[in-house]
């Protein structure tokens, strides 16, 4: 069993829709999660820490099951520039990243 | 600052070569670490350090070895490339107390 899920998609959306995206791991010990966004052919880049209390920047909010194990990425009133590859990661305390779930906003 | 930097960006390699890829940081951070890229594979750790003189094994270590001799500094070898290790390399860097890890711009390795 892979420690960390992802649906792939791709999840096309048109702008200002709100799109979730959800991710399981295998590893109830896990200790650390993260969203990272990575970008066609660019190394990968934070996007917010999965607190257990859940926890919002902006657009996005994160959420933590520790309980279903999974963590969930929202966002709303999507932009263009949102589109991405969006990668959940957990820290187990090795680090284990998803394949990613690819997100294109359509005009 | 310059963040994470890896050299080289890309590199052609025939089999049995060995080669190091070279990766710094000056965030003075604490844990760094490998990871490779595959399509449909994600990124799998290779190896990692959580500080200088110390490195332990990730996921897939097997025809990789490292070394940490400085804080900064964090060198990935191949010891006898083969085309299996045909990949993307990402090293990146964080501080221990909250592993927000920072990424290099990566190295496209391809070996023939």
């Amino acid at each position: 069993r892979k420690e960390v899920e992802q649906d792939p998609g791709p999840f096309n959306v048109p702008e200002g829709a709100t799109v979730a995206f959800n991710c399981t791991y295998s590893n109830s010990a896990s200790q650390s999660f993260f969203w990272y966004r990575q970008d066609c052919r660019k190394e990968p880049k934070l996007l917010m820490s999965v607190y257990s209390s859940g926890n919002e920047d902006g657009r996005f909010t994160a959420q933590l099951n520790r309980a279903s194990q999974y963590i969930s990425l929202l966002i709303r009133d999507s932009k263009l520039s949102d589109s991405a590859t969006y990668l959940c990661v957990v820290n187990t305390p090795q680090f284990y990243f998803g394949t990613g779930t690819s997100l294109t906003v359509i005009p | 600052n310059a963040g994470v930097t890896q050299t080289p960006k890309f590199q052609v390699l025939k089999t049995g070569q060995s080669m190091t890829l070279q990766c710094a940081q000056d965030m003075n951070h604490e844990y760094m670490s490998w990871y490779r890229q595959d399509p449909g594979m994600g990124l799998r750790l290779i190896h990692y350090s959580v500080g200088a003189g110390i490195t332990d094994q990730g996921e897939v270590p097997n025809g990789y070895n490292v070394s940490r001799s400085t804080t900064e500094d964090f060198p990935l070898r191949l010891l006898s490339a083969a085309p299996s290790q045909t990949s993307v390399y990402f090293c990146a860097s964080s501080r221990a107390t909250n592993y927000e890890q920072y990424f290099g711009p990566g190295t496209r390795l391809t070996v023939t």
